[in-house]
């Protein structure tokens, strides 16, 4: 299958500071990438759809002037947490969808484990 | 709302047993269906996609698509402590919108 990277793969940071974390689909291009947020023994919750050349289309709830996404290549995505509170605390998961052969599925990345202090 | 429903389990099964998990969803215009094993404290990892009526194998995994009754279901056979996680099925619809269902817990015993 095809592979997606994510960086860093756990961050600390104080409150008050602002995160970014970067999503790459390394052996695709994908012009649509995904950010998700899952709590412990939560399900995956989706935050945002992150378009190639595009703004960000994010879902109900999700703050967008708090949940910076950016999407400069066909191959990277970029989710900036800013200004982050202890609540921000989660498992940051982004997903590339590939179109091979007309068949669209979506990989996910490894996850990034952010702690805000 | 489209809607994909799985049961959350736990779904316990002996060593060397078939796991039967299943899944339906809303929309009757779905086109691409998946199975992803997610691992505790790890990221979804595709295992089975399925993109037309009937059956597909992989390994010890066979995945089933029923669309006239919009019902979806992996099979693992010889199921293995190592199979014991969390899967998600998640559909794509006829919008190009994938969604996910909450999960179903397998636990196999040794």
């Amino acid at each position: 299958g095809a592979v997606v990277s994510q960086h860093p793969s756990r961050v600390i940071c104080k409150s008050g500071t602002s995160v970014k974390i970067e999503c790459r689909s390394l052996d695709f291009q994908a012009t649509t990438m995904f950010w998700y947020r899952q709590f412990p023994k939560k399900s995956l919750m989706l935050m945002a759809t992150s378009n190639e050349g595009s703004k960000a289309t994010y879902e109900q709830g999700v703050e967008k002037d708090k949940f910076l996404i950016n999407h400069a290549s066909l191959t990277l995505s970029t989710l900036t947490v800013t200004s982050a509170h202890p609540e921000d605390s989660s498992f940051y998961i982004c997903s590339a969808r590939s179109l091979a052969g007309r068949q669209e599925t979506q990989y996910f990345g490894p996850g990034t484990r952010l702690l805000v202090l | 709302q489209k809607e994909v429903e799985q049961n959350s389990g736990p779904l316990s099964v002996p060593e060397g047993a078939i796991a039967s998990l299943n899944c339906t969803y809303s929309d009757r215009g779905s086109q691409s269906f998946f199975w992803y094993r997610q691992y505790s404290g790890k990221s979804p990892e595709l295992i089975m996609s399925i993109y037309s009526n009937g059956d597909k194998e992989d390994g010890r995994f066979t995945a089933q698509i029923n669309k006239a009754s919009q019902y979806v279901s992996l099979l693992i056979r010889d199921s293995q402590p190592s199979d014991s996680a969390t899967y998600l099925c998640a559909v794509i619809d006829r919008y190009s919108t994938l969604t996910f269902g909450k999960g179903t817990m397998l636990l196999v015993s040794p």
